[in-house]
């Protein structure tokens, strides 16, 4: 059964820092891997999704990573915003469904 | 282009009574999905259905909880006899048909049950 992790839990940087996500998943066979942002009480967003047969995919000052030999996906956040602020979850694709991690909560303070 | 929508946005119920949650998937897009994210939790995967059809039910609760896409209307999450435990947000994506990005998924805003 897919398990995903997402570290750290809760992340608190200042205005204008870059910093990175990181999503792990235990089963490879993946058929994609997406990355959502998900504000208070609200619904997800998607951000980006990158094919098994993908490396990256870049959007804006968005960039995932997706390494599956290793089972684990990156997202980098450049020179970030206090609009940044939100939980950001992965979900890896199984033939039917998405596999949720828990999340990571950024705050970025002004 | 509207998106995914789901209603009512936030549903109460006091134990026992019937909640019915609506989705209507993206024009164009023939797959549903419902996903229940309970208070603190990830989201989990409930039900994957297509028209008129059952595809997975393998994350539905075995007693209480229903789902179906009919040929017209919306797709509908059943849950009978409700307990506080059922208290989440239940969320709905679609998909388009298989192939092109396979199994990409846009989501709704979601509903918020609350069981008294």
């Amino acid at each position: 059964k897919q398990e995903v992790t997402q570290i750290p839990a809760a992340l608190s940087v200042p205005e204008g820092e870059n910093l990175v996500l990181n999503c792990s998943f235990t089963d490879s066979a993946i058929y994609n891997l997406q990355w959502f942002r998900q504000d208070p009480g609200k619904g997800l967003t998607s951000l980006l999704l990158i094919q098994s047969s993908q490396r990256e995919q870049t959007s804006g000052r968005l960039n995932a990573s997706l390494d599956k030999s290793s089972g684990r996906s990156t997202l980098y956040i450049a020179a970030s915003q206090p609009g940044d602020s939100a939980t950001y979850l992965c979900a890896a694709s199984g033939a039917n469904n998405l596999f949720f991690g828990t999340g990571t909560r950024l705050t970025v303070i002004p | 282009n509207a998106g995914v929508m789901q209603n009512p946005r936030h549903l109460v119920r006091r134990r026992g009574q019937e909640a019915r949650l609506r989705c209507s998937p993206m024009k164009g897009h023939s797959h549903v999905y419902w996903y229940r994210q309970l208070p603190e939790e990830g989201l989990k995967f409930m039900v994957y259905l297509q028209k008129e059809n059952i595809i997975d039910e393998s994350g539905m609760p075995k007693e209480r909880f229903s789902a179906e896409f009919p040929k017209e209307g919306p797709s509908i999450l059943r849950i009978q006899q409700v307990v506080r435990g059922d208290s989440a947000a239940y969320f709905c994506a679609s998909s388009p048909p298989s192939g092109g990005t396979y199994n990409e998924q846009f989501f709704g805003p979601g509903t918020r049950l609350t069981v008294l």
